[in-house]
C-alpha cells in the first residue's frame, strides 16, 4: 500500500520567515495530494491541495509543488504568522480508491 | 460550504458502555464518509471507509463488531464504539466526500474517554 513520509516533524521559525514542508510517496498510481491543517483539539482542515496534472499550485501565502518523477510534494508557506502555528499534515490518494494516506505531520512553531 | 459537524464533541463513559458518534455533511450529499482515529501528537488512522446503503469497509486490524458504522443517509454516519475499554479512549475524526470529488472534508472530531 502506499506509504507517505513526511519532514521535518517539527519546525520552529521567526514570524515573517518561510516554512517549508517535504513530503514523499511510495505509490507512483497516487494522483491526488491534499495539505491539512490541524489547531489542537479540532478535526483537519484543507489547506491547499494539488493533483497529478499540475506540478504548482498557489494560494496567497501557500503553494505547493509536485515532483512526480521523484514522488515527493512540498508545502511553502511565505510570510509566515503566529496563526500559522499547527500541526500540518500531508496526504496522498488515488483517486479510484479515495483512502487517504497520511503523513506523520509536521508541528510548525511561528514565534513572534 | 462543505461543512462536516460531529457530535458529540467530547464523550466521557464507563468501561463496558457503548458510544455512538454522529458525523453529519451540512451542506452537501455526501456519498462516502469516513472514519479516523487518533492518538495524542500521532497522525490520523483511517478505520473504515461507508458508502451510503452498503456496509462500511475496514482497514486491516480495525474490529468491525466493535466499531459499527452505519451510513444510512446521504448526510449521516453513525461509529458506535461498543463495550468501550479505556484503550479506546481516543480522537475520532470523521471526513466526507461527494461522488465526483477527491476532496475530504474533516469534522471537528470527537474526544471519547472511556473510564
Amino acid at each position: 500500500g502506499e506509504n507517505v513520509e513526511q519532514h521535518p516533524s517539527t519546525l520552529s521559525v521567526q514570524e515573517g520567515d518561510s516554512a517549508v514542508i517535504k513530503c514523499t510517496y511510495s505509490d507512483s498510481a497516487s494522483n491526488y495530494f491534499p495539505w491539512y491543517k490541524q489547531e489542537l483539539g479540532k478535526g483537519p482542515q484543507l489547506i491547499i491541495d494539488i493533483r497529478s496534472n499540475v506540478g504548482e499550485k498557489k494560494d496567497q501565502r501557500i503553494a505547493v509543488t509536485l515532483n512526480k518523477t521523484a514522488k515527493h510534494f512540498s508545502l511553502h508557506i511565505t510570510e509566515t504568522q503566529p496563526e500559522d502555528s499547527a500541526v500540518y499534515f500531508c496526504a496522498a490518494s488515488i483517486a479510484a480508491g479515495n483512502k487517504l494516506t497520511f503523513g506523520g505531520g509536521t508541528r510548525v512553531l511561528v514565534k513572534p | 460550504g462543505a461543512v462536516v459537524s460531529q457530535h458529540p464533541s467530547r464523550v466521557i463513559c464507563k468501561s463496558g458502555t457503548s458510544v455512538k458518534i454522529e458525523c453529519r455533511s451540512l451542506d452537501f450529499q455526501a456519498t462516502t464518509m469516513f472514519w479516523y482515529r487518533q492518538f495524542p501528537k500521532q497522525s490520523l488512522m483511517l478505520m473504515a471507509t461507508s458508502n451510503e446503503g452498503s456496509k462500511a469497509t475496514y482497514e486491516q486490524g480495525v474490529e468491525k463488531d466493535k466499531f459499527l458504522i452505519n451510513h444510512a443517509s446521504l448526510t449521516l454516519s453513525t461509529l458506535t464504539v461498543t463495550s468501550a475499554h479505556p484503550e479506546d479512549s481516543s480522537f475520532y475524526i470523521c471526513s466526507a466526500k461527494w461522488t465526483s470529488g477527491d476532496t475530504q472534508y474533516f469534522g471537528p472530531g470527537t474526544r471519547l474517554t472511556v473510564l
